[in-house]
């Protein structure tokens, strides 16, 4: 059975980074995407981006463009979302998702971690 | 840029009775890289329909879904307590993958 488990919350300033991360237990790490979503507070759903690892694909949704990096570790089995230049309304919860299908960065989710608050405030 | 339109936003309906939600594409999409999601308050999504109307692992067999092109329905047969949530479809035909706004089904 696979599990994601991500990293504990956190809360940064502006203009400040943060990396997380999205650990993968059970099944084929570098088969599958692994997708980043994040959800603002009582908003719906956004998909940031996401990595294959096989391939070495990235893609990311393009207002994040230019701050946003998502790479995978095949060692660890672990996936690593890092934006930078933070900024209040980047403050949201991060989801990260398995891709349902081998070989194909663009799939549906299933199964998801359980997310990791990062909250951008002065 | 493809957008998915979800309807109703909110769907008030009592236990037992029948839901019916809408996604709609602004251009034709195809079947197989249409995907609806669940989730609860405090909880992450989970997949409920992949590929428009394959059930995903463990999900019952009240949940159906179906369309082709720009119109997708997903339909709750006889609403469980557990059931009562918000919604959403997805769409990953191209980049960027896009998520529908949601509907919540609430307890009328």
């Amino acid at each position: 059975q696979v599990q994601l488990v991500q990293s504990g919350p956190e809360v940064k300033k502006p203009g400040s980074s943060v990396k997380l991360s999205c650990k993968t237990s059970g099944g084929t790490f570098r088969s599958y995407a692994i997708g980043w979503v994040r959800q603002a507070p009582g908003q719906g759903l956004e998909w940031v981006g996401g990595v294959l690892p096989i391939f070495r694909s990235t893609d990311y949704a393009q207002r994040l463009q230019g701050r946003l990096t998502i790479t995978a570790d095949e060692a660890t089995s672990t996936a690593y979302m890092e934006l930078t230049s933070l900024k209040p309304d980047d403050t949201a919860i991060y989801y990260c998702g398995r891709g349902l299908e081998a070989d194909h960065l663009y799939t549906s989710f299933d199964p998801w971690g359980q997310g990791t608050l990062v909250t951008v405030s002065s | 840029e493809v957008v998915l339109t979800q309807s109703p936003g909110t769907l008030s309906l009592t236990p037992g009775a029948r839901a019916t939600l809408s996604c709609r594409a602004s251009q034709s999409i195809a079947g197989r890289y249409l995907a609806w999601y669940q989730q609860k308050p405090g909880q992450a999504p989970r997949l409920l329909i992949y590929a428009s109307s394959t059930r995903a692992t463990g999900i019952p067999d009240r949940f159906s879904g179906s369309g082709s092109g720009t119109d997708f329905t997903l339909s709750i047969s006889g609403l469980e307590p557990e059931d009562f949530a918000v919604y959403y479809c997805q769409q990953f035909s191209n980049s960027p993958v896009i998520f529908g706004g949601g509907t919540k089904v609430e307890l009328k």
